[in-house]
């Protein structure tokens, strides 16, 4: 298996524009997990799906960010005005059995948004 | 709530020489914790996991680490550095079905 892919590895764009970010997860996996990475906050969770389906966005810094799931081998997380703020790494992650303490996630290269 | 700290932003090593990166976990239940290791411009891979077996665990590249209950540490170690060794490692405590990242350390490893 591949692992989990992401697209594009960069984006850059000018604030107020849409971005798109995409996630394939590894086949067969059931869970699938959006996170943050920057200085200032570290690894931070965005949103779960289990099962494509979101059990906890919590995380979505706000309405700004959305993320969808619309089958098991495919995830998007948009983010739309974009601001500077939102520029980080975005990395996509998967696992078998999300309920599962004991399982490892997968984790995709991430893709680095930059936001002038 | 489950929580972990690293006690170390940066740790800096002579090639050979042994590696030790701290970690203590707070967790209100017996927690299923793991190390990551984040190289530059890379994603993450697990390096190892406890998961309430033997307390001391062996992963990847020679690493390992020993859970302890009594202190709530989960320090990560290796015997000897090698140049390859460099990067960002996170100790990772579960929290149900979600990981609670710590704020990283990053290792240097001098030739």
């Amino acid at each position: 298996d591949a692992g989990v892919i992401q697209s594009p590895r960069h984006e850059v764009t000018e604030m107020g524009q849409e971005v798109t970010l995409r996630c394939k997860p590894i086949s067969g996996h059931n869970s699938l997990f959006w996170y943050r990475q920057t200085m200032m906050r570290g690894l931070e969770l965005l949103i779960y799906f289990n099962n494509n389906v979101p059990i906890d966005d919590s995380g979505m810094p706000e309405d700004r960010f959305s993320a969808k799931m619309p089958n098991a081998s495919f995830s998007t997380l948009k983010i739309q005005p974009s601001e500077p703020r939102d520029s980080a790494v975005y990395f996509c992650a998967s696992t078998p059995e999300g309920t599962d303490r004991n399982t490892e996630a997968f984790f995709g290269q991430g893709t680095r948004l930059t936001v002038v | 709530a489950q929580s972990v700290t690293q006690l170390d932003s940066h740790v800096s090593v002579s090639e050979g020489t042994p590696v030790l990166l701290r970690c203590n976990y707070s967790s209100s239940y017996s927690p299923s914790l793991f190390w990551y290791v984040q190289h530059p411009n890379k994603g993450l891979q697990l390096l190892l996991k406890y998961t309430s077996a033997a307390t001391l665990v062996k992963g990847i590249n020679g690493f390992e680490a020993e859970f302890k209950k009594s202190e709530t540490s989960f320090h990560l170690t290796k015997p000897s550095a090698h140049m390859s060794d460099a990067a960002e490692y996170f100790c990772v405590v579960d929290s149900s079905y979600k990981l609670i990242f710590g704020s990283g350390t990053r290792l240097l490893v001098r030739p």
